[in-house]
């Protein structure tokens, strides 16, 4: 099985700040990747997936995902970063390989009110 | 659309029969998989099945113990559970692939399965 491993665990971070949370897949998944975005009591949100695309298939048009989610990487490595921390952003976030079953997510990152 | 039901409080060992019914969009040419979140836990994929319904995957924490299907003339998804364990009680979402890829963008609410004595 792949194993998909994020980091930080957690982050405390401001409004506007810059985020970036990491994603490490224990082996190569090409591009196959997506983030989630979850609230308490709500369902996941899909963010990215194939590593950098926004839902809606074009990375510059508006999907519902704000333009300051993006995704990058490939391989191993992948990165989420949000460009301007804003208050509805604080969730807990959530990678998932597609690449091959089972299919596994992430063990999550908590983005916190600094 | 995504409406799971048929959660509930389970003896361990006990069975239970998930329903999610889908509308808005072409059941049989969507893969669909459930996805689990234990309380205070992250997300668990569990099983997936293709849209014509002959593939079927299973992670291995309930291989053999869960048993997904469909009626795509019902626009029905089903997980069938036998054997639960404690460790099982979570909200189970049902959610159609996305990206012709097992991404998911659309999902249900979600319904509670407690697995308690």
């Amino acid at each position: 099985d792949i194993q998909m491993t994020q980091s930080p665990s957690s982050v405390s971070a401001s409004v506007g700040d810059r985020v970036t949370i990491t994603c490490r897949a224990s082996q190569d998944i090409s591009g196959w990747l997506a983030w989630y975005q979850q609230k308490p009591g709500k369902a996941p949100k899909l963010l990215i997936y194939g590593a950098s695309t926004l839902p809606g298939g074009v990375p510059s048009l508006q999907s519902g995902v704000p333009s300051r989610f993006s995704g990058s990487g490939s391989g191993t490595d992948f990165t989420l970063t949000i460009s301007s921390l804003q208050p509805e952003d604080y969730a807990t976030y959530y990678c998932q390989q597609a690449n091959s079953f089972p299919l596994t997510f992430g063990g999550g990152t908590k983005v916190e009110i600094k | 659309q995504l409406l799971e039901s048929g959660g509930g409080l389970v003896q361990p060992g006990g069975s239970l029969r998930l329903s999610c019914a889908a509308s808005g969009f072409t059941f049989s040419s969507f893969a669909m998989s459930w996805v689990r979140q234990a309380p205070g836990k992250g997300l668990e994929w569990i099983s997936a099945i293709t849209g014509a319904g002959y593939g079927k995957y299973y992670a291995e924490s309930v291989k053999g113990r869960f048993t997904v299907s469909r009626d795509n003339s019902q626009n029905t998804l089903l997980l069938h559970m036998n054997s639960l364990r404690v460790e099982d009680t979570a909200v189970y979402y049902c959610a159609p692939e996305y990206g012709s890829r097992n991404y998911y963008r659309d999902w249900g609410q979600g319904t509670l399965v407690t697995v308690s004595s």
